[in-house]
């Protein structure tokens, strides 16, 4: 199974602040790399796909870069509503495997 | 718009049974790849099962091969998960996601690879 190591687990960013989060893929998965965002006690929503492309309706403050094993997800300009847990997914093979997620939170 | 809508979740003790449920609408049900994925209480994604837009092909992780079955009936426009011998460690909000892409005359596929659209999710409950 491909393992996704997504880092960090949290952080903590001010409104307005570039917000990263890196996931690293136990093999190459070329561009088979998803990114979702999950608010408390919704389901999770696509944001990124094949690492790069921005979903339709998602706001061009979130982006993503990479491919291989290592991918970005970028939030240029942290907003409020931007609090949730974000997870990278690869679909290069089955199972098809999630990182351990990353909490949003405002500083 | 679309809609999917689970159903069946509870409670079960282990070893029991259950069947949940993923009433789709507002797409041609037929036409995409449906999955199911899972989260434990305070824990991350989990992704469980997937099926392909025909129902001829299905793929399963490791942790539940041979007690789970998807299932899909594409005229009452459902999406199925068949639990038996349930875990505790299968206690989890179970929700249904379907793939973005669409199967065409010309470009079809048979993996949700892409979870455009989840349900709201349903709680499953292993416990005596």
């Amino acid at each position: 199974d491909i393992q996704m190591t997504q880092s960090p687990s949290s952080l903590s960013a001010s409104v307005g602040d570039r917000v990263t989060i890196t996931c690293q893929a136990s093999q190459d998965i070329s561009n088979y790399l998803n990114w979702y965002q999950q608010k408390p006690g919704k389901a999770p929503k696509l944001l990124i796909y094949d690492a790069s492309n921005l979903e339709t309706g998602v706001p061009s403050r979130f982006s993503g870069s990479g491919s291989g094993t290592d991918f970005t997800f970028t939030i240029s300009s942290l907003q409020p509503e931007d609090i949730a847990t974000y997870y990278c997914q690869q679909h290069d093979n089955v199972p098809l495997t999630f990182g351990g997620g990353t909490k949003v939170e405002i500083k | 718009e679309v809609q999917l809508l689970e159903s069946g979740g509870g409670l079960v003790q282990p070893g029991g049974s259950l069947r949940l449920s993923c009433a789709a609408s507002g797409f041609t049900f037929s036409r995409y790849d449906m999955s199911w994925v899972r989260q434990a209480p305070g824990k991350g994604l989990e992704w469980v099962s997937a099926i392909s837009g025909s129902g001829g092909s299905t793929y399963y992780a490791d942790s539940v091969k041979g007690r789970f079955t998807i299932y899909r009936d594409n005229y009452k426009n459902t999406l199925y998960l068949q639990m038996n011998s349930l875990r505790a460690e299968d206690t989890a909000v179970y929700y249904c996601a379907k793939d973005r892409r669409y199967c065409s005359s010309t470009s079809c596929y048979s993996l949700a690879e892409y979870f455009q659209h989840w349900g709201q999710g349903t709680l499953v409950t292993v416990s005596s």
